[in-house]
């Protein structure tokens, strides 16, 4: 069965560094999403992304973090400098398509920000 | 805006007992429903969804959940659990006429015991 692959599986990294999650989204979808689970706490959306470009943002997804689909197979999230507060565990799925389409999601990229 | 809450944060469970996961969301508009779960280190599994239609809805692994209108709630039932039962579920909601994003529940850890 396809599934949603996500790496790393734990990304550890220094206060005001850069760090990209990477995403390869099953082959037939068109819709991608970053969600994220701080420890405890509920599964918030991030961003939705459509032929090439944002579609739908939360307020979470501030200037700090863009994504990019920089082929045709993987699409990152970037995060430009980290704060202790973006630990936590990020999701990436993919859809086939908007409205009830079903959204796949990967097993998750655990960030520690140190 | 929309709003879920799963109400228990812990539901513990002997083998072969019946289990109801409550989920209760808030929508000025229409939603789809859906129950994810989450086995330890993977990712969100889609356990069921609701679009339209009957407001019984049944999914894999012998679950099912019922769609009620005037209490707002989609709780999941299973009649008899196992010990491979053990996760963590979430209940979420997207909207019918607006893009794809989910709002999720803080979620329900099930812990099917001997």
């Amino acid at each position: 069965e396809p599934e949603v692959t996500q790496t790393p599986s734990h990304q550890v990294t220094q206060m005001g560094q850069e760090v990209i999650l990477r995403c390869v989204p099953i082959s037939n979808h068109l819709y991608f999403y970053w969600y994220r689970q701080i420890l405890g706490q509920k599964v918030e959306f991030l961003v939705s992304f459509y032929n090439n470009e944002i579609s739908e943002k939360s307020e979470i997804f501030d200037d700090q973090f863009s994504v990019e689909r920089p082929d045709g197979s993987n699409f990152t999230l970037k995060i430009r400098s980290t704060k202790l507060e973006d630990s936590a565990m990020y999701f990436c799925a993919s859809s086939e398509a908007r409205g009830a389409n079903i959204q796949y999601f990967g097993a998750g990229t655990r960030l520690s920000v140190l | 805006a929309q709003s879920v809450t799963q109400l228990d944060s812990q539901v513990p469970v002997f083998e072969e007992a019946p289990v109801e996961l409550r989920c209760n969301y808030s929508s000025s508009v229409s939603v789809y429903l859906f129950w994810y779960v989450q086995y330890p280190n993977q990712g969100l599994q889609l356990l069921l969804k609701y679009l339209s239609g009957s407001t019984l809805v049944k999914g894999i692994n012998g679950f099912e959940a019922e769609f009620n209108k005037s209490q707002t709630s989609f709780h999941l039932r299973k009649p008899s659990v196992h010990i491979s039962d053990t996760a963590e579920y979430f209940c979420a909601v997207s909207t019918t006429g607006g893009g794809n994003k989910l709002t999720f529940g803080t979620g329900t850890q099930l812990k099917v015991e001997l």
